[in-house]
C-alpha cells in the first residue's frame, strides 16, 4: 500500500487563474477528505466524500471551490479565480467508514497565489 | 459545534526526558474519538495515537500514552524517553458523529540534546 498521494506538491499561480489538485486515497478506503492548513494553524475541514457522494461541505468552501470524486477513487479539488487568501496547504486524507474515524493524510499541495 | 484547544504553542524537552502536551475539547456528543497527530517540518501528518471515548483505559503506543479525562474533557499526550525525531508540530483532533476531524492549533515540540 503506497498511502495517500497528492499532485502537484507545489503550485504557484497568479491571482485570477484556476488551479486543480488531485488526491489518490489508500485503495481500500471509501472516504476521502479535503482540508486546508494555513501557516501556524491546524487543518480546517473543507469537504468529504463517501464513495462518489459528497456528503458534507464546510462554509469555508466558497462557490469558487469545487470538488469531485467521479468514480469513488481519486478526487480533484478545483479553485476558480484564485485569490491571495487561497494561499495555503491543501491536505487530502482518507479513511474506511467501518473504522474508528482515523484518517490517513497525504503530503499536501502547497498553493501560492501571487 | 465541537472545539479543540491546545494552550501550549511551544514546548521543549531534553532528549531522553518526558514531556506532556495538553489538549482540551468541548462537545455535547457522548460517542467520539480523539487523536494526536504529528506533523514534522515539511512532512506529512502522521497518526500517533487514538482514544475511543467509551473506553476508560488510556491508550498507549510504545513511548506515547494519553491521559484521557472524559468528565474534564481533557486529552493530554505524554512522550517518554524523548528522541530527536519527536521534534514536530503535534495536533490534537476530535471526531464525533460527523466524520470530519476538528483540530487544535498545535504545539511545536523542540527536542534538545
Amino acid at each position: 500500500d503506497t498511502g495517500v498521494s497528492q499532485d502537484p506538491r507545489h503550485k504557484i499561480t497568479k491571482r485570477g487563474q484556476n488551479v486543480t489538485f488531485r488526491c489518490d486515497p489508500i485503495s481500500e478506503h471509501n472516504r476521502l477528505y479535503w482540508y486546508r492548513q494555513t501557516l501556524g494553524q491546524g487543518p480546517e475541514f473543507l469537504t468529504y466524500f463517501q464513495n462518489e457522494a459528497q456528503l458534507e461541505k464546510s462554509r469555508l468552501l466558497s462557490d469558487r471551490f469545487s470538488a469531485e470524486r467521479p468514480k469513488g477513487s481519486f478526487s480533484t479539488l478545483e479553485i476558480q479565480r484564485t485569490e491571495q487568501g487561497d494561499s495555503a496547504m491543501y491536505l487530502c486524507a482518507s479513511s474506511f467508514s467501518g473504522t474508528s474515524g482515523e484518517q490517513y493524510f497525504g503530503p499536501g499541495t502547497r498553493l501560492t497565489v501571487t | 459545534a465541537q472545539t479543540v484547544t491546545q494552550s501550549q504553542p511551544e514546548m521543549s524537552v531534553q532528549e531522553a526526558e518526558t514531556v506532556t502536551l495538553s489538549c482540551t475539547y468541548d462537545t455535547s456528543e457522548s460517542d467520539y474519538y480523539l487523536f494526536w497527530y504529528k506533523q514534522p517540518p515539511s512532512r506529512q501528518m502522521i497518526l500517533v495515537i487514538r482514544q475511543e471515548a467509551y473506553k476508560q483505559q488510556n491508550a498507549t503506543e510504545n513511548r506515547f500514552s494519553v491521559n484521557f479525562q472524559k468528565a474534564a474533557k481533557s486529552f493530554s499526550l505524554k512522550i517518554s524517553d524523548s528522541q530527536l525525531g519527536d521534534a514536530a508540530m503535534y495536533f490534537c483532533a476530535y471526531t464525533g458523529t460527523a466524520s470530519k476531524l476538528t483540530f487544535g492549533t498545535g504545539t511545536r515540540l523542540q527536542v534538545t540534546l
